[in-house]
């Protein structure tokens, strides 16, 4: 049973680029939440999807967006990059039948150069 | 808003001794969820166990067993008989009660664990 599925691994962008990152939810869950971790530090909310729709948002910013498809997985899309936004992205899904029961993938190490 | 302090950035303990986690919290939420994550050198997060706020009895997992003391907003992690692959950091978590779909996470800042063999 394949748990999260995060991709890429790692990715290198220059400031001011654009990244999308992807995340497909175990099998079974239909809800997905992003965090960012920064180094050194504990993950920080980004935003969470269900029924395709974001339900609750962080503190971050409108260059922070997200996209939920038909078949549960995520995108996760950051517009102009800073280098501040270099950062672990993790992704954790779970299911309506799951008593508060997240499943993290493995993230995608991004670095802003 | 929550906040959850973790005031131990590190800690060691010698494999098969009994180490115990920290964690406090801030809210004044009364219906919530408390987590130990664990987070290997895979930097998958694992969760490692899970208390309810509305229970009093402590949450126990195997080896791990919590130390959960609502007045005092405190939630603790002890681990017996440590292992080899206990190694890693450790996440403390808060979430409130919401309707599905509307819950996040809260993170502390975590705690490095090593076991010394």
């Amino acid at each position: 049973d394949a748990g999260v599925t995060q991709s890429p691994t790692h990715l290198i962008k220059t400031r001011g680029q654009q990244v999308t990152l992807r995340c497909s939810p175990k099998s079974g869950h239909d809800t997905v939440s992003w965090y960012q971790q920064a180094l050194g530090q504990g993950p920080q909310f980004i935003f969470q999807y269900y029924e395709e729709e974001e339900r609750q948002r962080g503190n971050f910013p409108d260059r922070f967006s997200g996209h939920q498809f038909p078949n549960y997985s995520s995108e996760l899309n950051v517009n102009a990059l800073l280098l501040g936004d270099s950062a672990l992205y993790l992704c954790a899904s779970t299911s309506r039948g799951i008593p508060r029961g997240y499943t993290f993938g493995s993230g995608t190490r991004l670095t802003v150069v | 808003a929550q906040t959850v302090t973790q005031s131990q950035p590190e800690m060691s303990v010698q494999e098969a001794e009994t180490v115990t986690l920290s964690c406090t919290y801030d809210t004044s939420e009364n219906n919530y969820y408390l987590f130990w994550y664990k987070q290997p050198p895979s930097r998958q997060m694992i969760l490692v166990i899970r208390q309810e706020a509305y229970k009093q009895q402590n949450a126990t997992e195997n080896r791990f067993s919590v130390n959960f003391q609502k007045a005092a907003k405190s939630f603790s992690l002890k681990i017996s008989d440590s292992q080899l692959g206990d190694t890693a950091m450790y996440f403390c978590a808060f979430m409130k009660h919401e309707n599905f779909g509307n819950e996040k996470l809260t993170f502390g800042t975590g705690t490095r664990l090593t076991i010394i063999p």
